[in-house]
């Protein structure tokens, strides 16, 4: 089975300023596709951004990026010149080639201070 | 596209009631999953079909809970009879089957059980 993990249930950052949320994962797989997801106050889950575990390259999606450690099992997430509109829950989450299930962490609540 | 589409957006009911929450799936996904949110346990997996059929329902939490996919276009989920531990935010989800990694969420059904 997997897990997911993120043991910041909160974070806060000053608006364009860069916060960095954790997320560690435990599989016994070896192919497997890593995802953050946003959730505004709206609800709605929205992909910001996902990462191939066969890639050694990290995502970037315009001011997301991820540092991937896979031997360390850990897929941090970056928010560079961070915006109010980027005030969410963030959720990390994971789903095995082949299989459908995607597993969450219990998210991190970020808040943006103008 | 309009993507996943959920009804109802909120839904008050006492307990011992039935509810049925619906999911219209993005046109041309054959994959469709039910997922529920709630402070104590998070995100999770109830039952996702392929090409409408049920492929693993091992989340769902007891009998009172039973899901359909009818059509290609069309789910409920149903939970007869409702109970105050039920009240949580129920998401549907759509993916295209060859590219399972890639789930979009609806917009979310608050559940309310007095």
């Amino acid at each position: 089975a997997q897990t997911v993990t993120q043991s910041q249930p909160e974070m806060s950052v000053q608006e364009a300023e860069t916060v960095t949320l954790s997320c560690t994962y435990d599989t016994s797989e070896s192919d497997y596709y890593l995802f953050w997801y946003k959730q505004p106050p709206s609800r709605q889950m929205i992909l910001v951004i996902r990462q191939e575990a066969y890639k050694q390259q990290n995502a970037t999606e315009n001011r997301f990026s991820v540092n991937f450690q896979k031997a360390a099992k850990s897929f941090s997430l970056k928010i560079s010149d961070s915006q109010l509109g980027d005030a969410a829950m963030y959720f990390c989450a994971i789903i095995i080639q082949g299989a459908q299930k995607l597993v969450f962490g219990q998210g991190t609540r970020l808040t943006i201070n103008p | 596209d309009a993507g996943v589409i959920q009804s109802p957006r909120h839904e008050v009911t006492e307990m011992g009631q039935e509810v049925t929450l619906r999911c219209k799936p993005i046109s041309g996904h054959n994959s469709l999953f039910w997922y529920r949110q709630t402070m104590m346990r998070g995100l999770e997996l109830l039952i996702y079909f392929n090409n409408n059929v049920p492929i693993d329902d091992s989340g769902m939490p007891e009998d009172r809970f039973s899901a359909k996919m009818p059509n290609a276009s069309f789910s409920t989920l149903k939970i007869q009879p409702s109970e105050p531990r039920d009240s949580a935010v129920y998401f549907c989800a759509s993916s295209l089957g060859r590219r399972p990694n890639e789930q979009f969420f609806g917009p979310g059904t608050r559940l309310t059980v007095l």
